[in-house]
């Protein structure tokens, strides 16, 4: 089946620093990956979604400044936070869209718990 | 607008006991419908879909059907396990020019032995 892998699956960084997480379609290629952001207790937040070889299109209130998304493959899209502060700390899921016959699907990724000290 | 509401957990039921997760939606068009399972620590998995009205869509005992007259997607399960303890969601997704994937906000589940 389609696999999605997320790396890291966890991470401390400290106040100020630079995060990278990377989202990879292990066995197909996606046009689409979204970024989400999931509080504890709460549903998935959709933060962006990312078109391979184009511009994010990002969500109503979150700044593409400090969440810097990049598809360069369409394999591979990642998210960047940068200057992280501890208000960033939360889980992120990214998925990989394929559509089908009759549907489109999404494959979530395992999810990067950040941690921003 | 477009949006999806399920019933608010947690849900705490005994082993082999029924399960139904109420969810309704709204949605401009004609949206794919969802049930996703999250389990501790861990991202989503698809569990079932139905794409149109009176679709059923089911895997691992669990079962919803597209209910378009009443704008419903109830998940249900004859008899749960203390396995199936999760976080249960519900979504629709919409080409709206482009894909879109709205979720409700979860249901906790406790299946007690």
């Amino acid at each position: 089946g389609a696999v999605v892998s997320q790396h890291p699956s966890w991470v401390i960084c400290k106040s100020g620093t630079s995060v990278k997480i990377e989202c990879r379609s292990l066995d197909f290629q996606a046009t689409t990956m979204f970024w989400y952001r999931q509080f504890p207790k709460q549903s998935l937040m959709l933060m962006a979604t990312s078109n391979e070889g184009s511009k994010a299109t990002y969500e109503q209130g979150v700044e593409k400044d400090k969440f810097l998304i990049n598809h360069a493959s369409l394999t591979l899209s990642t998210l960047t936070v940068t200057s992280a502060h501890p208000e960033d700390s939360s889980f992120y899921i990214c998925s990989a869209g394929l559509a089908g016959a009759s549907s489109y699907e999404q494959y979530f990724g395992p999810g990067t718990r950040l941690t921003v000290t | 607008g477009n949006s999806v509401t399920q019933m608010e957990g947690p849900v705490t039921l005994s082993e082999e006991a029924f399960l139904t997760i109420n969810c309704t939606y709204t949605a401009t068009g004609y949206p794919s419908l969802f049930w996703y399972v999250q389990y501790p620590g861990e991202g989503l998995q698809l569990l079932l879909k139905a794409t149109k009205a009176d679709d059923k869509g089911s895997n691992k005992g669990f079962e919803a059907t597209y209910r378009k007259e009443t704008t419903s997607f109830h998940l249900e399960k004859g008899s749960v396990q203390v396995s199936d303890s999760a976080v249960y969601f519900c979504a629709l997704t919409l080409n709206t020019g482009g894909f879109k994937t709205i979720f409700g906000a979860g249901t906790r589940l406790f299946v007690k032995a």
